[in-house]
């Protein structure tokens, strides 16, 4: 069974049209949950650590929230230059220095 | 600071062949990984390293190989190459082992197996 689940795998936006991006995880005792984007041809960039439940992280257009069994990237208002991969991980089960990514959510914004 | 350097951005190897995939950064960073990106999925840890001399398995460990001699530099080494390990191949490094999580990453290596 995964361990981080991430949908939907792809998301058309038109530029403004604000929407969120979910990551579900079935790890037990979250040890933090990790958003990264990645640009086509590039290495992932991260965004943002969550640790506790209730806890919210934003940049710019993006917002990130954690509960219990999900985070969500919320984008407000988006452009065409938020255009990218977005990729959640947590820590793998059971052992230390480990991540687990999801698949990855292609987000493309239509000017 | 350059950052995660990677090199070659792009290789082409026959089957049973051996190679290098070289990963240096200048952050003084502790922790150094390597993934492999392959489509639908997603990244998965290959090997990783805590330290200079401290290197364990991740994920995805056969037919790869890696060590540690330096704080800045840790290879990738493929010890006879097959068409399974065409994949686009990335080294990520973070200041220590407790922020494994927040991860610089190479621009990434493109390998073709023929």
């Amino acid at each position: 069974e995964d361990q981080v689940t991430q949908s939907p795998e792809a998301l058309r936006l038109q530029e403004g049209e604000s929407s969120s991006l979910n990551c579900s995880y079935t790890v037990s005792g979250l040890r933090g949950l990790f958003w990264y984007r990645q640009d086509p041809g590039k290495g992932p960039e991260f965004l943002f650590t969550l640790y506790s439940a209730g806890e919210e992280k934003e940049k710019e257009r993006l917002k990130a929230t954690l509960t219990k069994k999900e985070s969500f990237l919320h984008i407000t208002a988006p452009k065409p230059e938020d255009s990218a991969t977005y990729l959640c991980a947590v820590p793998s089960p059971g052992a230390n220095s480990k991540l687990t990514f999801g698949k990855g959510i292609t987000l493309s914004v239509r000017p | 600071n350059a950052g995660v350097t990677q090199t070659p951005k792009f290789q082409v190897l026959k089957t049973g062949q051996s190679m290098t995939l070289q990963c240096a950064q200048d952050m003084n960073h502790e922790y150094m990984s390597w993934y492999r990106q392959d489509p639908g999925m997603g990244l998965r840890l290959i090997h990783y390293s805590v330290g200079a001399g401290i290197t364990d398995q991740g994920e995805v460990p056969n037919g790869y190989n890696v060590s540690r001699s330096t704080t800045e530099d840790f290879p990738l080494r493929l010890l006879s190459a097959a068409p399974s390990q065409t994949s686009v191949y990335f080294c990520a490094s973070s200041l220590s082992m407790t922020g494994f999580g927040e991860l610089f990453f190479g621009e990434g290596s493109r390998l073709t197996v023929l």
